[in-house]
């Protein structure tokens, strides 16, 4: 079992449906970070959070420490917004050792116009 | 262009041959992180310097790869005897000291024939 288990893997979406992705971990972390994956590879950064809610814009990420979950939502998604999302975590471990991340498998959304 | 940067973009390679990569991360980013995707799936931890110092090494990282970062900036990992199974996009990330944000790289993706 990976460490880091993200669902669904596939999403295809309406223009301006409301979407959520779910990230569960099994392991300790000190951090959660949610990322974008645009086709070609670039990986860009959402979010880093390890308590509560962020918002940026459309996006809003959540966590439960005790639930070991997160959530990423989109709101009001466009077409744009297709792309591999993919929740990532720093192991509690890994404090004072390097803090690499370790990734879940991705989920792969689509918004249709 | 101030972020990560990564050369070649991609590589096609016969099995058997050598390749060698290079990272160049964001500028007094003092850690320096390879990670290895393949098809369909999340990123996987290689390797992690801080400054010069190879700190941390998968155990993905067999013998024929090595990593370097001779001088604490830039970073080079090397593939010898390429394998089919090689074939993947090489992702390189930096940090700041004191902080945990990763800032990746475009990746490099390697096809090995």
């Amino acid at each position: 079992k990976n460490e880091v288990e993200q669902s669904p893997q596939n999403l295809t979406a309406q223009e301006g449906e409301f979407i959520t992705i779910n990230c569960s971990y099994s392991v300790g972390i000190s951090a959660l970070h949610w990322l974008q994956q645009h086709p070609g590879g670039g990986i860009v950064s959402l979010f880093m959070l390890s308590s509560g809610k962020k918002k940026h814009g459309r996006l809003i990420a959540t966590i439960n420490i005790q639930e070991k979950h997160s959530s990423l939502h989109i709101t009001a998604s466009h077409p744009r917004d297709s792309a591999v999302y993919i929740c990532a975590v720093r192991l509690a471990s890994q404090e004072t050792s390097g803090s690499r991340l370790t990734f879940g498998e991705g989920t792969q959304l689509t918004v249709n116009p | 262009d101030t972020g990560v940067s990564q050369d070649p973009r991609h590589k096609i390679t016969k099995r058997g041959q050598n390749v060698t990569f290079r990272c160049d991360p964001i500028s007094e980013h003092n850690r320096l992180y390879w990670y290895r995707q393949t098809l369909g799936q999340g990123p996987e931890f290689l390797t992690y310097f801080q400054n010069e110092a190879q700190l941390e090494k998968s155990r993905l990282l067999s013998d024929r790869f090595s990593a370097e970062r001779p001088k604490g900036s830039f970073s080079t990992l090397e593939i010898q005897r390429t394998e089919q199974g090689d074939s993947a996009m090489y992702l390189c990330a930096s940090s700041p000291r004191f902080a945990y944000e990763q800032y990746f790289g475009p990746g490099t993706r390697l096809t090995v024939t």
